[in-house]
């Protein structure tokens, strides 16, 4: 069964950068794509993008001027970097495995906190 | 800008049917729209119940299915138990490599 579970810190400063990454056990890292998503409280679903083993990616237009992706296939991991980031940006967190245009296996999500 | 549209709420008696639905603001959802939807109860992360179309996931009880109708995506409930009554959100791919979500439908089973 795959899992996923994302780490970083739960708690960043406006204007500074967002890290997160997520760690994949449980099946093959190679040969798929990797997603981000987030989920404002109380709010709706983001799609904030997806990266493929190999590296290439793609992004929220939206975000995307913000938005660094990457993978560590050595050690099962992608990550998220989101600059200069405000209170709009708190949310919850989740990583996926993205197949056939959808999110399949999701991560129980991490919520980051923008504040001073 | 077009944005994918649901339904804010619905209601369904336990025990029978709802049909969700997942549109555009502007323009037709078809197959080439892959619509995905996903199930997610308070406090949980999304539960993903149908991809291209019609495809349910590993899992996902045969009481949901998904279907194109007229110019929409939609989601059926046959059956409602209490453990449906929840939020429900669609994903359309856009083109040029562009998904964006439905807000969600909230999904009352009384």
């Amino acid at each position: 069964q795959v899992q996923l579970q994302e780490s970083g810190p739960g708690l960043v400063k406006p204007s500074e950068t967002l890290s997160l990454t997520c760690t994949v056990s449980g099946g093959s890292f190679n040969n798929f794509y990797w997603a981000w998503i987030r989920q404002p409280p109380g709010k709706g679903l983001e799609y904030i993008g997806y990266i493929y083993y190999t590296g290439s990616t793609n992004s929220n237009p939206s975000l995307k001027s913000r938005v660094t992706l990457s993978v560590d296939t050595s050690k099962n991991q992608f990550s998220l970097r989101l600059r200069s980031v405000t209170a709009a940006d708190t949310a919850i967190y989740y990583c996926a495995r993205f197949v056939y245009y959808s999110f399949g296996y999701w991560g129980q999500g991490i919520l980051v906190t923008v504040s001073s | 800008q077009t944005v994918v549209t649901q339904e804010p709420s619905f209601s369904v008696s336990p025990g029978g049917t709802v049909t969700l639905t997942c549109g555009l603001s502007s323009g037709s959802v078809s197959t080439t729209s892959y619509p995905s939807w996903y199930q997610q109860t308070p406090g949980q992360a999304p539960r993903t119940l149908i991809y291209n179309t019609t495809t349910r996931s590993s899992g996902v009880p045969d009481r949901f299915s998904g279907s194109i109708l007229g110019n929409k995506a939609a989601l059926t409930i046959t059956g409602a138990q209490s453990d449906d009554d929840c939020d429900y959100y669609c994903v359309l791919y856009m083109g040029n490599g562009i998904y964006d979500f439905g807000k969600g439908t909230k999904v009352t089973v009384l």
